[in-house]
């Protein structure tokens, strides 16, 4: 089945803890894509990737990290220095090229909360 | 800022009629858009997508594009109490590779 995972479906953060979600896709798509979603409210681009080794910030970057280390996996790391991380965390993937290059599919998410 | 907009609702529509949603943008440069379906407590699923003017169906969805006006909505023909969710929309920015910026989002209620 091809397809984006995301793990865990829930996650607790404690204060002053780093926290990381996982991100995995099989779709061999270049591009990858972390949303943050509150409650009420859109998605806010938090990094994304169209490379390995390349990342680019989004919107919303401050507070949080992440690594293109192989096309599958774009994890995200909640630091610390985030004040507010209680959300819903939504990856993303796209193809880059070509028609409809950029349709992005998104997996099941994570819901981040703070103990 | 770019930016695009939808009412935010609920959207109230019968069983078995036309649920039409909007949604407006502000980037006039903007070629591709996108309707997303999220249903409560799930992540977003692509239900259409279009690129030119005019309309695009799929099933019982309608995408209509209006490029001049700047305004892309979303039909909903023969509405069931499945469709009940949250539509949003996406625009691809221009210069911005293949980010996309998404709508708050409209919710519709398909009531029995």
């Amino acid at each position: 089945d091809g397809g984006i995972t995301q793990s865990p479906k829930y996650l607790f953060r404690k204060e002053g803890q780093n926290v990381t979600l996982s991100c995995e896709q099989n779709l061999n798509h270049d591009a990858m894509y972390w949303y943050r979603q509150d409650p009420g409210q859109g998605l806010r681009l938090i990094y994304y990737s169209q490379i390995v080794n390349d990342f680019q910030k989004g919107d919303i970057a401050e507070g949080y990290s992440v690594s293109r280390e192989k096309k599958e996996s774009f994890p995200l790391t909640v630091t610390s220095a985030q004040k507010n991380p209680t959300a819903f965390y939504l990856c993303a993937s796209s193809p880059t090229g070509g028609s409809g290059g950029e349709t992005q599919y998104f997996g099941p998410g994570t819901r981040l909360l703070v103990l | 800022q770019k930016e695009v907009e939808q009412n935010s609702g609920p959207l109230s529509v019968p069983e078995g009629a036309i649920a039409s949603l909007n949604c407006t943008y502000s980037d006039r440069g903007s070629q591709s858009f996108f309707w997303y379906r999220q249903y409560s407590g799930k992540s977003p699923e692509l239900i259409m997508s279009i690129y030119s003017n005019g309309d695009k169906e799929d099933g019982r969805f309608t995408a209509q594009l209006n490029k001049a006006s700047q305004y892309v909505s979303l039909l909903i023909r023969d509405s069931q109490p499945s469709d009940s969710a949250t539509y949003l929309c996406a625009v691809k920015v221009t210069g911005g590779g293949n980010k996309l910026t998404f709508g708050t989002g409209t919710q519709l209620k398909v009531e029995l």
